[in-house]
């Protein structure tokens, strides 16, 4: 069954340093997303990304943060200079089509730990 | 009011009990409805999405009350596996690319 894969699945760094969470969302999937979740609280809508531009993105999804399709296949998530509080488990997800009931599916996340 | 909030947990309860979880959202014009479940450090997966007549999937129905803006879901004969923490989710009004989670109420079902 095809999925979302994300690596790395747990990524350590120091504050104020760039990270990329990677992801390579399913094959003829043509909407994707990203979301946070802060350990113990909900999952939080960041961005979604469609026909290689940021259709809507959160008020969490500030100047620090940018998104990427270099190549067709992968999907990024950049955080320019990391702060304390960015410190989440970060999920991407891609759905098929358009319409409010097209399933999202989600890969595993990434652990981000911010030192 | 929080856009979309649910019991906030646990519930524990005995294997082969009927659970039943509230959820209500603050936009009236919201339309769409789903419910996820959550297994601990892992993603989130759908379980159902939510129609307004009301759905049933084996051991699992849901249902949509859009005068009250209350969604609910109801697991009969609770298995061991049940455990997890289940998300209402909703799509924001003219934002179908965008769905809203409650925090989750967590189930642990008690052998």
């Amino acid at each position: 069954e095809p999925e979302v894969t994300q690596t790395p699945s747990h990524q350590v760094t120091q504050m104020g340093q760039e990270v990329i969470l990677r992801c390579v969302p399913i094959s003829n999937h043509l909407y994707f997303y990203w979301y946070r979740q802060i350990l113990g609280q909900k999952v939080e809508f960041l961005v979604s990304f469609y026909n290689n531009e940021i259709s809507e993105k959160s008020e969490i999804f500030d100047d620090q943060f940018s998104v990427e399709r270099p190549d067709g296949s992968n999907f990024t998530l950049k955080i320019r200079s990391t702060k304390l509080e960015d410190s989440a488990m970060y999920f991407c997800a891609s759905k098929q089509g358009s319409g409010s009931h097209n399933e999202q599916f989600f890969g595993p996340g990434t652990r981000l730990t911010v030192l | 009011r929080k856009e979309v909030e649910q019991d906030p947990g646990p519930f524990n309860v005995p294997e082969g009990a009927t659970v039943a979880f509230n959820c209500t959202y603050s936009n009236s014009a919201s339309q769409s409805f789903f419910w996820y479940r959550q297994d601990c450090r892992k993603e989130p997966k759908l379980l159902m999405s939510v129609y307004s007549s009301g759905n049933e999937d084996g051991r699992f129905t849901a249902q949509l009350n859009r005068a009250s803006q209350y969604i609910s879901l109801l697991i009969r004969d609770s298995k061991l596996s049940d455990s997890a923490t289940y998300l209402c989710v909703v799509n924001r009004v003219n934002r179908d690319d965008k769905i809203i989670f409650g925090k989750g109420t967590r189930l642990h079902i008690l052998p």
